[in-house]
């Protein structure tokens, strides 16, 4: 069954540390991995992509890094920030090769607070 | 929001009614589609469609329509049919129907429909 899992549920950080978020994923036939950001109330906001040749990828203060092997991702917040509090969703894309159709997997999400 | 407006941003339905949520983009997007999210779980695809007067099921698209008469538009009836349908609904769209990476899908702000 495809499935995406992200650890933890929830998280709390003071301001300026920082943090990493786990993705583990058992889609198949995997395609790319994505990280969104989604504030409260809002809808999500791409931050990174990377295929399975892709080690690792950065977008500011956050790095995605992802191990094709062990399924396994992970997004790295550096010197966290008030604004950086919202919901991180892990989401896998499967590719069907048969007809080439494609599905999108999302995980539940990490709900991070930031606190000064 | 990338473009994406959805409306309107609360939306309260009573037993037996039918509701309609709206979604348009000025993106010149192909593909647009709708998700739902219920606490603690990864957004839930009811519908997409690829290109203009066509659309496909999603996981769980019953209880729910869709018309794809413009590009620019893709509204989403709830129909009576939905016995759960207090959730929060995210339109997206994105550039073309397809896995690749360089396919960035844009969403909406939400729209959070309740029952009365």
């Amino acid at each position: 069954k495809n499935q995406v899992e992200q650890s933890p549920q929830s998280l709390i950080i003071l301001e300026g540390k920082n943090c990493t978020l786990q993705c583990n994923y058992t889609v198949s036939p995997f395609s790319n991995l994505r990280w969104y950001k989604q504030d409260t109330g809002r809808g999500p906001v791409s931050l990174t992509i990377m295929t399975f040749s892709e080690n690792t990828k950065s977008n500011g203060r956050y790095t995605a890094t992802l191990d094709a092997d062990t399924k396994q991702s992970s997004l790295h917040i550096t010197a966290s920030q008030l604004s950086d509090s919202a919901s991180y969703i892990c989401v896998v894309s499967a590719i069907f090769r048969m007809d080439s159709s494609y599905k999108l997997i999302f995980g539940s999400g990490t709900r991070l607070l930031v606190r000064p | 929001d990338g473009g994406i407006t959805q409306s309107p941003k609360y939306l309260f339905r009573k037993e037996g009614q039918n509701v309609t949520l709206s979604c348009e983009q000025n993106l010149n997007h192909d593909a647009m589609y709708w998700y739902r999210q219920d606490p603690g779980q990864g957004l839930r695809l009811i519908y997409y469609s690829q290109i203009v007067n066509d659309f496909q099921k999603g996981d769980i698209a019953e209880g729910y329509s869709v018309s794809r008469e413009k590009k620019e538009s893709f509204p989403l009836t709830v129909t009576s049919a939905q016995k759960n349908p207090t959730a929060f609904y995210l339109c997206a769209s994105s550039a073309t129907p397809g896995h690749q990476t360089k396919n960035i899908q844009y969403f909406g702000a939400g729209t959070r429909l309740s029952v009365l």
